[in-house]
């Protein structure tokens, strides 16, 4: 799986927008972007995922940029429940290989 | 949505004993599982890959007569570290491939303290 690069940490106040962004200067063209977060002392979860096309869903929006380089996870309105480590994930399209994690990001909120 | 139950969720075992983690495919069938070590502060590690009713495949630097991994079911793989350290104490993580591209689905975790 190509390499991704993430900010260590982010900030946001509550209920605030929130905008997590992932370098992949090394996509192919047939890696999804997928994100996944995990909560303290849980598993990951799916958050969100796309090729090229921006993405919404009720949890996020995926903003992926024209040349696919970079993407951007957007969470509309960041609350306490959205604190947690934030991975930006390539995936190739086939095949039953494992999810690569890196460092992500780890996204605290104000209250 | 697709489900992954994972137990126990946290265990506390004496040095020397070996502890077992089930993981299982609740509403859909899993041919192949990933189990995940996580160090405090740290991302996931791929421990290796488990496929029903085949040996699993194992990362590099991974003691494969240490963590022995069972697929004997489409729903089930098991987990066991044997003859436990502290410094195997650690968050192990399964994980469950969905229908492509949809990404994976986790266990909740295991808390693995070992005194």
């Amino acid at each position: 799986d190509a390499k991704t690069t993430q900010p260590n940490s982010m900030e946001s106040n509550e209920e605030e927008p929130v905008h997590l962004p992932c370098n992949h200067s090394t996509i192919s063209g047939t890696d999804y972007i997928h994100w996944y977060r995990q909560l303290p002392s849980q598993g990951p979860e799916y958050v969100i995922h796309g090729l090229t096309s921006n993405v919404n869903n009720r949890m996020a929006s995926l903003a992926i940029a024209e040349d696919r380089k970079s993407s951007t996870l957007i969470l509309h309105r960041a609350t306490l429940r959205d604190a947690a480590v934030y991975y930006c994930i390539l995936r190739f399209t086939s095949g039953n290989t494992p999810l690569v994690f890196g460092k992500g990001t780890r996204l605290s909120v104000i209250a | 949505g697709a489900v992954v139950s994972q137990h126990p969720s946290w265990v506390i075992c004496k040095s020397g004993t070996s502890v077992k983690i089930e993981c299982r495919s609740l509403d859909f069938q899993a041919t192949t599982m990933f189990w995940y070590r996580q160090f405090p502060k740290q991302s996931l590690m791929l421990m290796a890959t488990s496929n029903e009713g085949s040996k699993a495949t194992y990362e590099q630097g991974v003691e494969k007569d240490k963590f022995l991994i069972n697929h004997a079911s489409l729903t089930l793989s098991t987990l066991t570290v044997t003859s436990a350290h502290p410094e195997d104490s650690s968050f192990y993580i399964c994980s469950a491939s969905m229908r492509q591209p949809y990404g994976y689905t986790f266990g909740s975790g295991t808390r693995l303290t070992v005194v």
